[in-house]
C-alpha cells in the first residue's frame, strides 16, 4: 500500500529564507502526488501537483517541487519565505494509482520569524 | 471552476445527538466523493468513498453505522455522524471529482464538529 513520510514535523525559518519541506512516498508505479497547505481551522489549498512529464513542477504563491523517482521524494521549495506562509504543509500521494483517492503525509508545521 | 462548499463550517452538538454535513459541488457534477477525518495537530485519514446512486465504501475502523453517507444526486453527499459523543469531535472534510478519466478531486472547506 502506499504510504507518505514526511520527516519534519516543525521547521522553523526565517522571512526571507529559503525553504525545502521534505516528502517520501511509498509506490510502486508512477504516483500522482500532491502538496497542499492548510491554515489554523481552515480547509486544504492546493499548492501543486505531479502526475507526469516534467519533474519539476510549479505551483502557486512562488512553491515548486521535484518528483525524484530514484529517491522516491517530492520536496516542497520556496526561495524566499513570506510570514504568511507560515501554515501546516501537507503532502499526499494517490491510492492505489488514482489521483482523487489520497493519502496524506502527517503534515510539517511551518513557522516564519520575522 | 471546480468549487465544492461544505455545510455547516462549524456545528455544535450535544452528546448523543445527530448532525448532518453537507458537501456539494457547486459548478461540476461529482460522481465520486471522499469524505475524509482530520483530528486535532494530526493528518488527514479518509473515512470513506461515495458514489453516486450507490453505497458508500468505508476505510478499514470506520463504522458505517456511526457514520453515514448518502450521496443521492450527482452534486451532493451528506455525512451523517449519529448519536455522536466527544471522541467524534474533529474536522470533517469532503473532496469531489468530476467523472471520467483519472482526475483530481476537489476539497471543500471542511466542517469543525464540536460534541459536548
Amino acid at each position: 500500500a502506499q504510504s507518505v513520510t514526511q520527516p519534519d514535523i516543525h521547521i522553523t525559518v526565517s522571512e526571507g529564507a529559503s525553504l525545502e519541506l521534505r516528502c517520501n512516498y511509498s509506490y510502486g508505479a508512477t504516483p500522482y502526488l500532491f502538496w497542499y497547505v492548510q491554515s489554523p481551522g481552515q480547509g486544504l489549498q492546493l499548492l501543486l501537483k505531479y502526475f507526469s512529464g516534467d519533474t519539476l513542477v510549479q505551483g502557486i504563491k512562488g512553491f515548486e517541487a521535484e518528483f525524484k523517482r530514484s529517491q522516491s521524494s517530492f520536496n516542497l521549495r520556496k526561495p524566499s519565505v513570506h510570514w504568511s506562509d507560515a501554515a501546516e504543509y501537507f503532502c499526499a500521494v494517490g491510492k492505489a494509482g488514482t489521483a482523487s483517492k489520497l493519502t496524506f503525509g502527517t503534515g510539517t508545521r511551518l513557522q516564519v520569524m520575522l | 471552476g471546480a468549487v465544492v462548499s461544505q455545510h455547516p463550517s462549524r456545528v455544535i452538538c450535544k452528546s448523543g445527538t445527530s448532525v448532518k454535513i453537507e458537501c456539494r459541488s457547486l459548478d461540476f457534477q461529482a460522481t465520486t466523493m471522499f469524505w475524509y477525518r482530520q483530528f486535532p495537530k494530526q493528518s488527514l485519514m479518509l473515512m470513506a468513498t461515495s458514489n453516486e446512486g450507490s453505497k458508500a465504501t468505508y476505510e478499514q475502523g470506520v463504522e458505517k453505522d456511526k457514520f453515514l453517507i448518502n450521496h443521492a444526486s450527482l452534486t451532493l453527499s451528506t455525512l451523517t455522524v449519529t448519536s455522536a459523543h466527544p471522541e467524534d469531535s474533529s474536522f470533517y472534510i469532503c473532496s469531489a471529482r468530476s467523472p471520467g478519466g483519472n482526475t483530481e478531486a476537489f476539497f471543500g472547506q471542511g466542517t469543525r464538529l464540536t460534541v459536548v
